[in-house]
Formats: structure tokens, sequence, C-alpha cells
């Protein structure tokens, strides 16, 4: 089955800085990739994805790029606010003609906004 | 609109029980899946449902059912408890199957003494 390794664990960056959390996969069959944030005591909450068909997608300070061929995406965070600080999960799953597969989750990153 | 709801949110139990948790998911939204959280394994997929369906299922023993309903409420139960199953319980909905996009509730924390 699909693996999905997320590295830094721990990441702390000074508010206003960039943060750039790393996601391997290891099914090349996998063609969506979603980021979800998760803070103390609430569930994950999706704040952006990608799809295999494309390279780079952008929401405001959020990015995610994905290299297909590499099998790595990434999260990318500009101008870090104290409320950025949470756990990131990438993860990854194969859309297909009979639907999705469960989400396959990286460990999670601890990114910690330093004032 | 309202999010994923899930109840109870917290719930303690005794090894050996049975525990029955719920989700109503967004309105319209007709997928629903589960997964347990642990800090030592992360983030699980349990299974999903559609349509009053199982579709897909990760890697659980049989303790670990589902079911769905025909409004798309979902209930998953755990038999026969046990330490380790102590975790915290998500349930996530989406729109249609191949929507993708994936929307979680606050969890529902079991903890197994």
């Amino acid at each position: 089955g699909e693996n999905v390794e997320q590295h830094p664990s721990t990441l702390s960056v000074q508010e206003g800085d960039s943060a750039v959390i790393k996601c391997t996969y290891s099914d090349s069959a996998s063609n969506y990739f979603p980021w979800y944030k998760q803070e103390l005591g609430k569930g994950p909450q999706l704040i952006i994805d990608i799809r295999s068909n494309v390279g780079e997608k952008k929401d405001q300070r959020i990015a995610v790029t994905l290299n297909k061929t590499a099998k790595h995406f990434s999260l990318h965070i500009t101008e870090t606010q104290p409320e950025d600080s949470a756990v990131y999960f990438c993860a990854a799953s194969i859309m297909s003609g009979g639907g999705a597969d469960g989400l396959t989750f990286g460990k999670g990153t601890h990114l910690i906004i330093q004032p | 609109k309202a999010g994923v709801t899930q109840t109870p949110r917290y719930l303690i139990k005794t090894r050996g029980q049975q525990v029955t948790l719920s989700c109503s998911p967004i309105s319209g939204h007709r997928s629903v899946s589960w997964y347990q959280q642990t800090p030592g394994q992360g983030l699980q997929f349990l299974f999903e449902y559609f349509s009053e369906t199982q579709r897909n299922k990760g890697n659980f023993p049989g303790r670990f059912s589902g079911r769905q309903f025909s409004n798309s409420r979902s209930e998953m139960n755990v038999s026969t408890l046990e330490l380790g199953d102590s975790a915290l319980y998500l349930c996530a909905s989406s729109l249609v199957r191949r929507g993708g996009q994936q929307y979680f509730g606050p969890g529902t924390r079991l903890t197994v003494t």
C-alpha cells in the first residue's frame, strides 16, 4: 500500500519568515495530495490540495508544489503568523473512476512560530 | 453550513466492553470516512461509507465495524475493546466519492481503561 513520509517532525521559524514542509509518497498511482492543519483539541482542517495534473497551487500565503517524477510534494507558508502554529499533515490517495481511496497520512509536522 | 458533528466528544470505557460512535456529515455530503488517530501510529484510515455501503476498508481487525443510514449519518462500533483502542476517532465527510476533498469533524476521544 501507499506510504507517506513527512519531514521535519518539528519546525520552528521566526514570525514573518517562510516555512516549508516536505512529503514523499511511494505509490506512483496516487494522484490527490491534500494538506491539513490540526490545532489542539480540533479535527484536521483542509487548507489546500493538489491533483497530479497540476504542478503548483497557491492560496494567499499558502502554496503546494508537486513533483510527480520524484514523488514528492511540499507545503510552503510565507509571512508566517502566530496563528499558523499547529500540526500540519500531508496525505495522499488515489482518485479513480470508482472514487477515492482512504487518505494515507504523513506523521505530521509541529510548526512553531516564534514571536 | 454546519460542519461535521461527532458524538460523544469524550468517552471512557473498560477493556472488553463495546462502544458506538456517531457522525453527522455536512448537509448534502454522501460519503463518510472514519480515521483513528494515535500518537504512535498517527492518522489511519478505518473505512468509508457511501450510499449505505462500505466502499473501502483499512487494515483494522473485524472488531471495528460501521454503518451508514439513509440520511448519510454514520456510526462506527468497536467490540471487545482493548487498551490499544484508546485514540481520537475522526469522521470525515465529502460531497461525493470522486470529490476527493474530505472535511473532518472534531473527533471522539475514546479512553479504554
